[in-house]
Parts: structure tokens; sequence; C-alpha cells
């Protein structure tokens, strides 16, 4: 079956620096992903759809220079968090599709951000 | 616009006992319909889904969910409950699949009691 790896699973930064969690399809084409947050407790909330090879469409609220997203390959997306602040702490998850493909939107297992 | 509604946000069951977790959606174009679990500090796991086939859908563990047009609900439900299965579950609405965002429900906590 489709299988989405995302790495790292958990990361613990600075505040300011920036972190890069990478999403890949590892046996199909991926020509969109999609990037969700997730806060305690509650729902996913879309942050941005990327399609491969095109800039990526962030939703109402999300900040596009602070939330880089880049899907330069049909198999590979990242999300680059630039100057991380603790209220950036979250569970990000990411979830690749590909038209006609009958599993339809397979997750990874989320990354885990603690911003200290 | 799309939309779900999980109706309770934690639903407790005994083990061996049936499983009901409610979905409401809205949408103005013939939805596609998803159900997903998640267990703690994990990415989300498709159940099950409906994507105008069959109303009545059978997916993993057991799961299985009826699209009903008529009370636009799609609501999951399982015979006989497992310890396993607690878990959170999500309900999701697409008007595609593939390339439309899923519009995600609040979540039910599912707790099952020895």
């Amino acid at each position: 079956g489709a299988v989405v790896s995302q790495h790292p699973s958990w990361v613990i930064c600075k505040s300011g620096t920036s972190v890069k969690i990478e999403c890949r399809s590892l046996d199909f084409q991926a020509t969109t992903m999609f990037w969700y947050r997730q806060f305690p407790k509650q729902s996913l909330m879309l942050m941005a759809t990327s399609n491969e090879g095109s800039k990526a469409t962030y939703e109402q609220g999300v900040e596009k220079d602070k939330f880089l997203i880049n899907h330069a390959s049909l198999t590979l997306s990242t999300l680059t968090v630039t100057s991380a602040h603790p209220e950036d702490s979250s569970f990000y998850i990411c979830s690749a599709s590909s038209p006609g493909a009958d599993y339809g939107y397979t997750f990874g297992s989320g990354t885990r951000l603690t911003v200290v | 616009a799309q939309s779900v509604t999980q109706l309770g946000s934690h639903v407790s069951v005994s083990e061996g006992a049936l499983v009901l977790l409610r979905c409401n959606y809205s949408s103005s174009v013939p939805p596609y319909l998803f159900w997903y679990v998640q267990y703690p500090n994990q990415g989300l796991q498709l159940l099950l889904k409906y994507t105008s086939a069959a109303t009545l859908v059978k997916g993993i563990n057991g799961f299985e969910a009826e699209f009903k047009k008529s009370e636009t609900s799609f609501h999951l439900t399982k015979p006989s409950a497992h310890m396993s299965d607690a878990a959170e579950y999500f309900c999701a609405v697409s008007d595609s699949v593939g390339n439309e965002k899923l519009t995600f429900g609040t979540g039910t906590r599912l707790t099952i009691i020895p």
C-alpha cells in the first residue's frame, strides 16, 4: 500500500532557529501534498497545499514567509519553520495524494516540534 | 463550503459493546467521506472511505460506516469494541479524491472500558 515517510518524528529547537520537516511518498508519485498542524487534543488544521513544481497555496492566516513549503519532486515535500518561536510548538502532519489513486490520501506519522 | 460535525468529543463503551461514532456533513456537491483513526503521537490511518459507490462501506479492524444522504450522515460503527480500538477518530470530507483538501471534524476520543 501507499506509504508516506515523515522525518523527523520529533525535534527540539531553540527559539529563533529554523527547522525542516521532510515528507516523502515511498511507493507512489504524489502530485499534491498537504501540510497540517494539530494542537493538543484538537483537530487537524490545513496549513497549505503544494503541487509539484509550483508554489504552495496557503490557508488564510498561515504566514507563508514563516512556513516555507517546497515540493520540488513528485516524491518529496518539505516544510521549513523559520525563526521558530515557542508558539510554533505543535504536531505537524503531512499528507500525500495522487489523482486517480485508490488510496486517496496517505498521511505521514507526524513531527512533534518543541521550541524552547 | 464543506464541513463535518462530530457529535460527542468523548465516547466511552465497554469492551465487547457496540461502538457508534457520529458524523454529519455539509457539502454543496456530492461528498467524499472518510474516517481516520489516530493513536497518540502518530499520524492518521484510513479506516474507510465513501466515494459514491456502495452506501455501506466496510473498513479495516471491523469498522463500517453507512452513507445516508437524507440524513447527511456517515456514522462509524463496530459491533464489538476491543481494547485496541481506544484512540482518536476523525471524520473528514472532500469534494474529490486526490487533489482536494480534506476538511476534518473536531474528533472523537474513544475510550474502552474493560
